[in-house]
């Protein structure tokens, strides 16, 4: 089964680029890489989702390299309301050839001013 | 508007009292799944399902039930409540294998 690992805490400053990693090894080839943020008491919130190379909208950018066992997530001038805890996804395929979603475990972002 | 909408919010119950968390999304989803958040342990899924009267189970099924009887609404059946089963709920919805969930609100539950 796939497994995700990400830092569990980041630090930045206001007006500065943040990049966060997730290794992701052994992810389904035909899946895309996802990732989430969520603020306390909400649900997960759709960032941005690629399968390959890089994507971007119009909050943040997302590199995949070609053997797809790592994304980076990178959010362009960061503010304090991107304060928040920052989870990347991934589908699998178990033994018994059931998809599954893996969740990373979550990056904590605290933004100072 | 597109949601995923859950019931209850909030709820303080007792132990051993059989208590239903409904979920409903009206975007015609395939997937829906169900999730608990603990603090410093993230999202863990509980059970997942693909289709209709398809369900699978997910990381920490134990204790729970789930039934998927139409497209749209996918319940969280705790049949005998414990207290280790104090936790926020998700209830989450996505096109199959498109990656963007949606999530509900979420559901504070309390068990003494």
């Amino acid at each position: 089964l796939a497994k995700t690992t990400q830092p569990i805490s980041m630090d930045s400053y206001e007006g500065q680029e943040v990049n966060i990693t997730c290794s992701h090894n052994n992810i389904a080839t035909n899946d895309y890489i996802t990732w989430y943020q969520q603020f306390p008491s909400q649900g997960p919130r759709f960032i941005i989702q690629g399968y390959k190379t890089k994507v971007t909208n119009e909050v943040a950018s997302l590199f995949i390299p070609a053997d797809r066992k790592s994304s980076t997530l990178s959010l362009p001038r960061v503010s304090l309301s991107d304060t928040a805890v920052y989870y990347c996804l991934v589908g699998d395929i178990t033994m018994d050839s059931n998809y599954q979603l893996i969740w990373g475990a979550g990056t904590k972002l605290i933004i100072k001013p | 508007e597109a949601q995923v909408t859950q019931n209850p919010r909030y709820l303080i119950t007792v132990t051993g009292k059989k208590l239903t968390v409904t979920c409903s999304q009206n975007m015609n989803h395939e997937y829906m799944s169900w999730y608990r958040q603990d603090p410093g342990l993230g999202l863990r899924q509980i059970y997942y399902s693909m289709n209709v009267e398809v369900t699978d189970k997910g990381d920490v099924p134990e204790g729970y039930k789930v039934s998927r009887k139409e497209k749209r609404n996918f319940p969280l059946i705790l049949e005998s409540p414990s207290p280790n089963q104090t936790s926020l709920y998700f209830c989450a919805s996505r096109v199959a294998n498109t990656g963007e969930l949606f999530f509900g609100e979420g559901s504070r539950l309390t068990v003494l």
